[in-house]
């Protein structure tokens, strides 16, 4: 199956800072992959739907300028937190879709977020 | 609305069986997944399930009946190491996932 990284794995910021996570897929060709957000003891959440060469598809409720999606090419595509905030502190984790077929979808390894 | 409902967690014995249960409202349906998801990481796919029936792999095997809106995951000759949330999802007539809360799995010696 296709193998997905994320970039960094965890990390710590001051509150109103920008933090970039980084969604690669590193054998596959995606033309379209998600971000999903997870709070403790709670499901996944999708936050939007990332799209290659045009605008993310955002989820009610999820803030398209605090989160700001980029997906440049067919392996890679970034989440930035702007100006987080401890409410923001999270476990962030992207995926993909596998081909036409749609039945099979790879998650990165998520990311940890902590903001203080 | 859509609405996925699995219990919210299950206790075994080590060497037993389980079943976790998975039903679910979407508008549309395009397979039912299971995902394993261990604390604090990703989840991992476990198994797809798009016609009636049961899918075996291994010790694991998921069952669906479409027109119940039913699934189940049975986990079989359980080990320590399946202690983990279960996640139930479908992809609905969107190709989008609708997920279930989990089900934490706690398995005891």
């Amino acid at each position: 199956g296709a193998v997905v990284s994320q970039h960094p794995s965890w990390v710590i910021c001051k509150s109103g800072t920008s933090v970039k996570i980084e969604c690669r897929s590193l054998d596959f060709q995606a033309t379209t992959m998600f971000w999903y957000r997870q709070f403790p003891k709670q499901s996944l959440m999708l936050m939007a739907t990332s799209n290659e060469g045009s605008k993310a598809t955002y989820e009610q409720g999820v803030e398209k300028d605090k989160f700001l999606i980029n997906h440049a090419s067919l392996t890679l595509s970034t989440l930035t937190v702007t100006s987080a905030h401890p409410e923001d502190s999270s476990f962030y984790i992207c995926s993909l879709l596998s081909g036409l077929s749609y039945n099979e979808q790879f998650f990165g390894p998520g990311t940890r977020l902590t903001v203080l | 609305g859509q609405n996925i409902d699995q219990p919210t967690e299950m206790t075994a014995t080590e060497g037993a069986i389980v079943q976790i249960n998975c039903t679910y409202q979407t508008s549309g349906f395009n397979g039912l997944f299971w995902y394993q998801q261990h604390a604090g990481e990703a989840p991992t796919f476990l198994s797809y399930n798009v016609l009636d029936g049961l899918e075996e792999k291994g010790r694991f095997s998921s069952f669906l009946s479409r027109s119940k809106g039913y699934s189940y995951l049975l986990l079989k000759e359980l080990q320590m190491k399946d202690s983990a949330s279960y996640l139930c999802a479908v992809m609905d007539s969107n190709y989008q996932l609708i997920w279930g809360a989990g089900t934490k799995l706690i398995i005891k010696p």
